[in-house]
């Protein structure tokens, strides 16, 4: 079952960055930090994922915090294609993913 | 297309009719998951194949619900005396691996259930 919490909606201007924050208040050391993003009408779509060192790669960055309880997807140019519902899990594998119900992000033009 | 395709992509049935959704993942894939997703919330995991053995099948969300993949490449997804509640949005999603980690989930389309 999800175990992290996320705003439920968040605006962002294209060309800025986002955002977008997730708390992790039970996650145990095995467990990594993923996000999957689900533009309408398609399934989801993996961004990243971190165990504790923060994380980058062509999408995103994420940003994990010492105590690992929370979480930031940092989206560094928000693009028109970005709106999305973005969906944090922490699980000890990823066979399991326990989706929650997410941030449904809309970049503004 | 190379990606995880899903058939039919809508399906329209009536209250106790059984259906049957079809996955084809990713070729090189041995991993096979199927997912629930209603209105405004995320997907649900249901249940995941490594190769042909189902390796977790608890969160099936009832006996009605039962999955196959007979030779370890397409799946099944079977709902057997539909109920309204039914009507969602069934996933499927594939990926390599044969451990423990992390390894990518590829997620099809989606086929969608309306049950009347």
């Amino acid at each position: 079952d999800a175990k992290t919490t996320q705003p439920t909606s968040m605006d962002c201007a294209e060309g800025r960055a986002a955002n977008l924050p997730c708390n992790h208040s039970t996650i145990s050391g095995n467990e990594y930090v993923y996000w999957y993003r689900q533009i309408h009408s398609q399934g989801p779509q993996y961004i990243i994922h971190g165990l504790k060192n923060n994380e980058t790669n062509e999408m995103a960055s994420l940003i994990i915090t010492e105590d690992r309880k929370s979480s930031t997807l940092i989206l560094p140019h928000a693009t028109l294609r970005d709106t999305a519902v973005y969906y944090c899990i922490d699980s000890p594998g990823a066979n399991n993913l326990f989706f929650g119900t997410g941030t449904r992000l809309t970049v503004i033009p | 297309d190379t990606g995880v395709s899903q058939n039919p992509r809508h399906k329209i049935t009536k209250r106790g009719q059984n259906v049957t959704f079809r996955c084809d993942p990713i070729s090189e894939h041995n991993r096979l998951y199927w997912y629930r997703q209603t209105l405004g919330q995320g997907p649900e995991f249901l249940t995941y194949f490594q190769n042909e053995a189902q390796l977790e099948k608890s969160r099936l969300l009832s006996d009605r619900f039962s999955a196959e993949r007979p030779k370890g490449s397409f799946s099944t997804l079977e709902i057997q005396r539909t109920e309204q509640g039914d009507s969602a949005m069934y996933l499927c999603a594939s990926s390599s691996g044969t451990g423990y980690g992390f390894y990518e989930q590829y997620f099809g389309p989606g086929t969608r259930l309306t049950v009347t």
